[in-house]
């Protein structure tokens, strides 16, 4: 059973806009969330990360927001740049239990210049 | 910094050999985790190493396995290889060495196995 679900393979942005990709989660116990990002011949590359207690974190560009009560989180890039183009892996944790990161299965983002 | 090597970076095996792929995680960091990537399977855990010592092990059967040295450093090791195995192994380290979900994972570049 996926406990990380990312239902959506591929989404294509305008540069200049916004991308928006989601994630979902079935664990009730995960209470760390974070978002890698993978280029080709790369290994994955840790982008923004946030911990239940919050329900929004920004870094720059990159703003993540967690909803509890539904179990979903969003990746929101704003705004969109034509290197940004790369498959975006949402992941999750229990880190009070001795639990390993779980992944989606990734979501590729193309941002069209 | 040095990051975490993996090697080799390609390799072409056939079915019914043996593999094995080397990591060296980052310079203090004290658990190695070892995630599997096919296409349309996202990243898939194998198994993580603290101290030498198998913390935790994914679905995977037993022809997967694992180890870590004393300075860190792991090797994972597939048997009787199947065409399904054919994947990017992608190796992951993280500090202080708390368990691997509590931390930020570091990832290497992966090693892809092609299995004819």
């Amino acid at each position: 059973d996926q406990q990380v679900k990312q239902n959506s393979p591929s989404l294509s942005v305008q540069e200049g806009r916004i991308s928006i990709l989601n994630c979902d989660y079935t664990n009730s116990m995960f209470d760390y969330f974070l978002w890698y990002k993978k280029y080709p011949a790369e290994g994955p590359t840790f982008l923004i990360s946030i911990s239940s207690i919050k329900d929004k974190n920004e870094d720059g560009r990159f703003t993540v927001f967690l909803n509890k009560s539904a179990k979903h989180l969003s990746l929101h890039i704003v705004p969109s740049q034509p290197g940004d183009s790369a498959v975006y892996f949402c992941a999750a944790s229990a880190r009070s239990g001795n639990t390993p990161l779980v992944f989606g299965k990734g979501t590729r983002l193309s941002v069209i210049a | 910094k040095a990051g975490v090597t993996q090697t080799p970076r390609y390799l072409i095996k056939t079915r019914g050999q043996q593999v094995t792929l080397s990591c060296s995680p980052i310079s203090g960091h004290r658990s190695v985790s070892w995630y599997q990537q096919t296409p349309g399977q996202g990243l898939q855990f194998l198994f993580e190493y603290f101290s030498e010592t198998q913390r935790n092990k994914g679905n995977f059967p037993g022809r997967f396995s694992g180890r870590q040295f004393s300075n860190s450093r792991s090797e994972m090791n597939v048997s009787t290889l199947e065409l399904g195995d054919s994947a990017l192994y992608l190796c992951a380290s993280s500090f202080p060495g708390g368990t691997a979900g509590a931390n930020v994972l570091t990832f290497g570049a992966g090693s892809r196995l092609t299995v004819l």
